[in-house]
């Protein structure tokens, strides 16, 4: 199976910073990749699809980029209601799915 | 609108198994597969499979391999996890989603092994 690894585990920063979240693949996945957000006690929400793509209602300052084996996630401005923790998740040609560990962020 | 409605919590014994439904609304249910994920307490998120509500075909992650059964019914627009041979580590909030692009996400539910 794919593995994924995702950095950092946690992160605090202050409203309106530039936030950015990394993850990797252990094999090439093409643009195989989505991100999601996830409140406590919530389902996780979709934020970016095949890597880049912003899903339909997601404010724009959610991004995310890359292909292959490394991607970028990131909060062009950082506001309140993003605390958070994001997961990424990938899926080969089989549709075998892998999250990574996810990433808690916080306010500082 | 689309809507995934889960079936309500389950407590069971180590050993039991337990079967969750998702009841799919809103789109045309052979349209798109369904995946299954779950999350035991404070921990992250865990890929458990792929059901294709299309043709029944499934892969499962390698870890529940032989434990876990995913089934859908195309007469009721639902699909079906079942998980076997029980244990502590199994408690978790286990949800469906559509596809392998998740958009769209059931309510959750717990699970909880406890003997």
């Amino acid at each position: 199976d794919i593995q994924m690894t995702q950095s950092p585990s946690s992160l605090s920063a202050s409203v309106g910073d530039r936030v950015t979240i990394t993850c990797q693949a252990s094999q090439d996945i093409s643009n195989y990749l989505n991100w999601y957000q996830q409140k406590p006690g919530k389902a996780p929400k979709l934020l970016i699809y095949d890597a880049s793509n912003l899903e339909t209602g997601v404010p724009s300052r959610f991004s995310g980029s890359g292909s292959g084996t490394d991607f970028t996630f990131t909060i062009s401005s950082l506001q309140p209601e993003d605390i958070a923790t994001y997961y990424c998740q990938q899926y080969d040609n089989l549709l075998r799915g892998t999250f990574g560990p996810g990433t808690k962020v916080d306010i500082k | 609108q689309v809507q995934l409605v889960q079936s309500g919590a389950e407590v069971k014994k180590p050993g039991a198994s337990v079967k969750v439904s998702c009841k799919a609304s809103g789109y045309t249910f052979t349209s798109y597969g369904i995946s299954w994920v779950r999350q035991a307490p404070g921990q992250g998120l865990e890929w458990m499979g792929w059901i294709s509500a299309y043709n029944g075909n499934t892969n499962y992650a390698q870890k529940l391999q032989g434990r876990v059964t995913m089934t859908t019914d195309t007469s009721t627009s639902t699909a079906y996890m079942e998980l076997r041979s029980l244990r502590s580590d199994d408690t978790a909030v286990y949800y469906c989603a559509r596809d392998t692009t998740m958009k769209y996400w059931g309510q959750g539910t717990l699970v909880t092994v406890s003997s």
